[in-house]
């Protein structure tokens, strides 16, 4: 089956590093991503890797695939108050539908 | 260059109830893919559609339905309305092939008491 999972929450400390852990069953050989919502508001677009590499870095963003694994991870440096919010993996489908999988969401809360 | 919009932002029904809800898709993109997103959940893929065609449906029932226009804006259409399909709508633009990455919308908020 289809399935994506994300731990419920993380807090860090300002300045202190974030890292968002993200397993999956399958994926279409393609991009998989890493989107934010803010409250009450649309997914907006972080960062994504090709599925044939092992890591991006994108200024604070590192995101770091295991393929063997199905294991997919979003490292932000430097946590801000204003990275409080809700972080989503999103990995195509493999059965050639074009849709994405979610993850439920990890909720990232950032302490002054 | 214009992002992904939808409209209306909220909107509340009462059972039983239809609903449209519109979405215009960031220039230059053909496809557009509705996702349903229930409070604390993340995004349900419901459809998409790809030059005015159904490109691949979610397991929603046949009472969501959709339209894409030439212009590639596109529709969600509910019928008998359920409590249950109170959630965020959210709708995605992309260029149109199964690698390309989706742009998602501030979504549609509907709520159905």
């Amino acid at each position: 089956g289809e399935d994506v999972e994300q731990s419920l929450f993380l807090s860090v400390r300002e300045g202190d590093s974030s890292v968002i852990n993200c397993t999956y069953t399958d994926s279409s050989s393609t991009y998989l991503y890493w989107y934010k919502q803010e409250p009450g508001a649309g997914l907006q677009l972080l960062t994504y890797i090709f599925s044939n590499m092992d890591m991006k870095q994108d200024q604070r963003l590192t995101v770091l695939l295991n393929k063997k694994d199905k294991h997919l991870s979003l490292r932000i440096a430097d946590t801000q108050t204003g990275d409080s919010a809700i972080y989503f993996c999103a990995v195509p489908s493999p059965s050639g539908t074009y849709k994405y999988i979610f993850g439920t969401g990890t909720r990232l809360k950032v302490l002054a | 260059e214009t992002g992904v919009t939808q409209s209306p932002t909220h909107l509340i029904k009462t059972r039983g109830q239809q609903v449209t809800l519109r979405c215009s898709s960031q220039s230059g993109h053909n496809t557009v893919s509705w996702y349903q997103q229930a409070l604390g959940q993340g995004p349900q893929f419901i459809f998409q559609y790809y030059r005015e065609e159904e490109n691949g449906r979610g397991n929603f029932p046949p009472r969501f339905s959709g339209l894409q226009f030439p212009n590639y804006s596109s529709e969600l259409n509910v019928n008998a309305l359920e409590l249950d399909d109170s959630a965020l709508y959210l709708c995605a633009s992309s260029l149109g092939t199964n690698t390309d990455t989706q742009y998602f919308g501030p979504g549609t908020r509907l709520t159905v008491l």
